[in-house]
């Protein structure tokens, strides 16, 4: 079982900037890298996920960024909003059919 | 369509008890997958079901197990409850490709288990 080191742990911004979380996996082996976004009470959210064929996905203002020969990836937040307050995980398939291995999780603020 | 649903939503037992959670999937979803979530080690994979048979298990221990029905609905039981035991326990579905891993797993809202 691979693991996922998630960075960093918890992440003040104000309104209007930009968020940054990253995330670094082991594995080589697979090819798909989600970020679920978990609000209080809630379970977690698939919000953007990416292949390693490509670089960059972007929508809306949620954009990943993967860099294969690093083996990292991250979540840019544009123009981050308070109701973007939120825990956010990253994740990377971890062995035979749909388990998932997730990072340690980034909370959220966005001051207003 | 109706989401994950998860039923107790919370549950407060003694250590030495057991308890059984009850996960119904999205309609059409035959893959359910199991996670403990704690604020020491975050989310962790316990199991996976498909077509009623275990397709994936995580590192837990042997107290912790489940089961699948033929209408996708899962159960997973904890026997001798300790306290480490206390966490949220998330069902997520999905519809799965065969032979693909990337399939978008729907999360449930969880049942906060306390155990005293």
């Amino acid at each position: 079982q691979q693991q996922v080191k998630q960075s960093p742990q918890s992440l003040i911004v104000q309104k209007g900037g930009i968020s940054i979380i990253n995330c670094a996996y082991e594995n080589t082996a697979f090819d798909y890298f989600p970020w679920y976004q978990q609000f209080p009470g809630k379970g977690p959210a698939l919000l953007i996920a990416i292949r390693p064929d490509v670089s960059e996905k972007k929508e809306g203002r949620f954009t990943i960024s993967f860099n294969k020969s690093a083996k990292q990836f991250s979540l840019h937040i544009m123009d981050s909003q308070p109701g973007d307050s939120a825990t956010y995980f990253c994740a990377a398939p971890g062995g035979a059919g749909n388990m998932l291995t997730f990072g340690g999780g980034t909370r959220l603020m966005v001051k207003p | 369509k109706a989401g994950v649903t998860q039923t107790p939503r919370y549950l407060i037992k003694t250590r030495g008890q057991q308890v059984t959670l009850s996960c119904s999937p999205i309609s059409g979803h035959r893959s359910v997958s199991w996670y403990q979530q704690t604020p020491g080690q975050g989310l962790q994979f316990l199991f996976e079901y498909f077509s009623e048979t275990q397709r994936n298990k995580g590192n837990f221990p042997g107290r912790f197990s489940g089961r699948q029905f033929s209408n996708s609905r899962s159960e997973m039981n904890v026997s001798t409850l300790e306290l480490g035991d206390s966490a949220l326990y998330l069902c997520a579905s999905s519809f799965p490709a065969p032979g693909q891993g990337d399939d978008e797993q729907f999360f449930g809202p969880g049942t906060r288990l306390t155990v005293l």
